[in-house]
């Protein structure tokens, strides 16, 4: 199986704050990787999928990169809504298994 | 607007079942890949299963493999989770979830509220 490491179990950031969470695949995954947002309380949100592709009605100030075994999400402009755990999750090969979440904290 | 709603979850001793179900509406519900993640209390997400579009091809996490089972009836717009064998461990809030592109794999983009499955002794 693919493990997805998040290495940041949480983030501390204020709104207006530009911030970057990474997530690692433990062997290639090209760019098969999705980021979701869980608000507390709330089912996972799709942010972005293919590693850079925005899924609509998602900001543009949400900037996914990355391919092979790096990527990263990055978050311009911090506003209330953007608070909560972000999850990386690789669609390479099943089991599509997810990180284990970086909860971006006021 | 896509909507998915789960039930059948409930509370069970260990070695007991469950059937979960998840209806569907407002999108063509036999062109896309269905999943089944599951989130334990207060932790991270875990994906459970998929189902292909017709039904022909499913795949699963090793830890539920020959105890859960992933189906769907298109007939019925719906989805199913046959749960046997329960353990602690598979004690979560389980969500259904719609694949994002026609007849394929890969992100989820629609997922429902939950249905919450406990197994205590």
């Amino acid at each position: 199986d693919i493990q997805m490491t998040q290495s940041l179990p949480s983030l501390s950031a204020s709104m207006g704050d530009n911030v970057i969470i990474t997530c690692r695949a433990s062997r290639n995954i090209a760019n098969y990787l999705n980021w979701y947002l869980q608000r507390p309380g709330k089912a996972p949100k799709l942010l972005i999928y293919g590693a850079s592709s925005l899924e609509a009605g998602v900001p543009s100030r949400f900037r996914g990169s990355g391919s092979g075994t790096d990527f990263a999400l990055t978050i311009s402009s911090l506003e209330p809504g953007d608070f909560g755990t972000y999850f990386c999750q690789q669609s390479y090969s099943v089991p599509y298994i997810f990180g284990q979440g970086t909860k971006l904290e006021v | 607007e896509v909507k998915l709603v789960e039930s059948g979850g409930a509370v069970v001793k260990p070695g007991g079942s469950l059937r979960l179900a998840c209806e569907a509406s407002e999108f063509m519900f036999d062109d896309y890949t269905m999943h089944w993640v599951r989130q334990p209390p207060g932790k991270g997400l875990e994906w459970v299963a998929l189902i292909s579009w017709d039904g022909s091809t499913v795949h699963s996490i090793d830890s539920v493999r020959g105890r859960f089972t992933i189906s769907r009836d298109n007939s019925k717009n719906s989805l199913y989770l046959q749960m046997n064998d329960l353990k602690s461990e598979d004690t979560a809030l389980y969500y259904c979830a719609k694949g994002r592109a026609r007849q394929s794999y890969g992100s989820i983009d629609s997922w429902g509220q939950g249905t919450m499955v406990g197994v205590f002794s």
